[in-house]
């Protein structure tokens, strides 16, 4: 199947500084990627859609200035947390999807945790 | 939006015993996926099943697009089989997908 890879698969940092998160597919071109967070014991919540070199399309109540995304080429999406605070940790998962099977493949997960 | 239900939340089994799981949509859908999340939170695609049956050796899955529900059986149980199940769907190739709340699911030796 296709490979997605998500890096890095943990950060730990300081409050106020930035984190970014990077996913790529590996092996097929990804004209769409999505990013997702998921609350420990919960299921995954869509933040944003991101397509290849136009704006990302955020969710209801996902701040877009918190969340940066940019999906600069086909194999390349990036999550950017912008001044991250302790509300920010949690597992923030990507995916791609691959249009000609209408199939998403998901990254590792990277888990951020904000002291 | 569309909404996804699964059940049960909670299942917990002997190892090597048969289960079904449970998915519910309440929209026509363009995609339906089954997904396994291991103890380190990555998301292994199980299948791709929008209508019909397959299997995949232990498992196997069949959806029922005109009465909007799919199941997942799991045969013969193993320990490696613990974790969370989701599924999760869309309405058009390439939309976003909306999972549901999945069934956590706990093999005992």
């Amino acid at each position: 199947g296709a490979v997605v890879s998500q890096h890095p698969s943990r950060v730990i940092c300081k409050s106020g500084t930035s984190v970014k998160i990077e996913c790529r597919s590996l092996d097929f071109q990804a004209t769409t990627m999505f990013w997702y967070r998921q609350f420990p014991k919960k299921s995954l919540m869509l933040m944003a859609t991101s397509n290849e070199g136009s704006k990302a399309t955020y969710e209801q109540g996902v701040e877009k200035d918190k969340f940066l995304i940019n999906h600069a080429s086909l194999t390349l999406s990036t999550l950017t947390v912008t001044s991250a605070h302790p509300e920010d940790s949690s597992f923030y998962i990507c995916s791609a999807v691959t249009l000609a099977k209408n199939i998403q493949y998901f990254g590792a997960g990277t888990r951020l945790s904000v002291l | 939006g569309i909404q996804v239900e699964q059940s049960p939340p909670d299942l917990i089994l002997q190892e090597g015993a048969n289960s079904t799981l449970r998915c519910n949509f309440s929209d026509s859908v363009n995609n339906l996926q089954w997904f396994h999340q291991n103890p380190w939170g990555q998301l292994i695609n199980l299948f791709y099943i929008p209508s019909g049956t397959k299997q995949n050796g232990r498992l196997s899955a069949t959806t029922v697009a005109t009465e909007r529900y799919s199941l997942l059986y799991i045969s013969s149980s193993q320990t490696t089989d613990s974790g969370v199940y989701f599924c999760a769907v869309t309405k058009a190739a390439g939309n976003k997908l909306t999972f549901g709340g999945g069934t956590r699911v706990l093999v005992k030796p």
